[in-house]
């Protein structure tokens, strides 16, 4: 079956540092690949996907590059703010699927 | 709003009695899906709908767990004689198209977390 594997934290940084987030899958077939944010109180946001080999997901200064060949999906921002701090997941849908399997979540906090 | 409401953001319960949570999805959206977000875990998936349709109930833990959205709108999910291990936060999502084939984005509710005593 389909599985995400992800990073395990908590991550703590210091503003303006470099942050990845690990991110490896299995799927049966051709997925579409998805990073979730979830701040504090809040419910889950998209913050970036990518659908086929190559493609590239950014947003908010996030970048994520679908790897077909090693099979990830790692999370990356050059300089992290405060306002940065929450737990990300990572998640997948296979084709010809419509539901999300999701990582574990890992949990960030950027300190000032 | 425009977005995915849920009610309500808490509950409480003791073990034993039956829970009702609601979810309100995007005006028009046609796909909903339950999850459940234990804790320091990622969502499991629960059940699809697709309007008025369940089209999957394959994640549901068990029969305690039921869910319906009658009118192809506001869906409710229901768990009976509710146990400790329910405690968890239960997400609903929206998506506008039918089985997302144009991979649009689930839009996701802030969820709503249940305690059971």
């Amino acid at each position: 079956g389909d599985s995400v594997t992800q990073m395990e934290g908590p991550v703590t940084l210091s503003e303006e540092a470099f942050l990845t987030i690990n991110c490896t899958y299995t799927a049966t077939g051709y997925p579409s690949l998805f990073w979730y944010v979830q701040y504090p109180g809040e419910g889950l946001q998209l913050l970036l996907k990518a659908t086929k080999a190559d493609d590239k997901g950014s947003n908010k200064g996030f970048e994520a590059t679908y790897r077909k060949e090693t099979t990830s999906f790692h999370l990356e921002k050059g300089s992290v703010q405060v306002s940065d701090s929450a737990v990300y997941f990572c998640a997948l849908r296979d084709s010809n699927d419509y539901k999300l399997s999701f990582g574990a979540g890992t949990t960030v906090t950027v300190r000032a | 709003g425009a977005g995915v409401s849920q009610s309500p953001r808490y509950k409480v319960a003791k073990r034993g009695q039956d829970v009702a949570l609601r979810c309100d999805p995007i005006s028009g959206h046609v796909s909903l899906f339950w999850y459940q977000q234990a804790l320091g875990q990622g969502p499991e998936f629960l059940t699809y709908f697709q309007n008025e349709a369940q089209l999957d109930k394959s994640g549901l833990p068990s029969d305690r767990f039921f869910a319906e959205r009658p009118e192809g709108s506001v869906s409710t999910l229901k768990i009976q004689r509710t146990q400790q291990e329910d405690s968890a936060v239960y997400l609903c999502a929206s998506s506008e198209l039918p089985r997302d084939l144009s991979n649009q984005p689930q839009h996701f509710g802030d969820g709503t977390r249940l305690s059971i005593l």
